[in-house]
């Protein structure tokens, strides 16, 4: 089945650091992949997602590149704030099986910005 | 645009006791979704439905039961809840399957004693 691991958290990063969560996946079909963002006390919401393979999703300074080859979509912001604290989790969407609908998350990783 | 809506927030439950948790949607889409969210475990599907009259078991879906009589609502009914059931519930909606975003509720924390 399908499956999802990211980076055993807690990170702790001083503010203006360089971030990476890494993500793996495995699919049986050709995914769809995503990372959404969960802020303190709040509900999921999507960062960036990407459908192809090589396609990279980008917003609010993150990035993640769609990597067939290594099945990989690790997370990357270049310079964190202290805002960007939250629970950050990889998720993907197959489009084989007839599994089309559901979405498979990693555990999560929750990132703690310091001043 | 309220996006999706989902009460209430908290609710404590005692063992054996039911209950229903509330999801309304008003960007008409027809896909929605129930998750939980336990502690380090990531969201977990307990039902979904593509559309008004169809539902259908997600991952977890025992002890559970949904409905979907309008495309806007979405509710989840708990029958004789157990300590097991103490989690984060999500509501969620997209407007297709495949490779569409789905958009999230605030989410109800239940707590079972």
């Amino acid at each position: 089945g399908d499956s999802v691991t990211q980076m055993e958290g807690p990170v702790t990063l001083s503010e203006e650091a360089f971030l990476t969560i890494n993500c793996t996946y495995t699919a049986t079909g050709y995914p769809s992949l995503f990372w959404y963002v969960q802020y303190p006390g709040e509900g999921l919401q999507l960062l960036l997602k990407a459908t192809k393979a090589d396609d990279k999703g980008s917003n609010k300074g993150f990035e993640a590149t769609y990597r067939k080859e290594t099945t990989s979509f690790h997370l990357e912001k270049g310079s964190v704030q202290v805002s960007d604290s939250a629970v950050y989790f990889c998720a993907l969407s197959d489009n084989s099986g007839g599994s089309n609908y559901k979405l498979t998350f990693g555990k999560g990783t929750l990132l703690t910005v310091n001043p | 645009n309220a996006g999706v809506t989902q009460t209430p927030k908290f609710r404590i439950l005692k063992i054996g006791q039911s209950m229903t948790l509330q999801c309304t949607q008003d960007m008409n889409h027809n896909y929605m979704y129930w998750y939980r969210q336990d502690p380090g475990m990531g969201l977990k599907l307990i039902y979904y439905s593509v559309g008004a009259g169809i539902t259908d078991k997600g991952e977890v879906p025992n002890g559970y039961n949904v409905s979907r009589s309008t495309t806007e609502d979405f509710p989840l009914r708990l029958e004789l809840a157990a300590p097991s059931q103490t989690s984060v519930y999500f509501c969620a909606s997209s407007s297709t399957g495949f490779g569409e975003t789905q958009y999230f509720g605030p989410g109800t924390r239940l707590l079972v004693l």
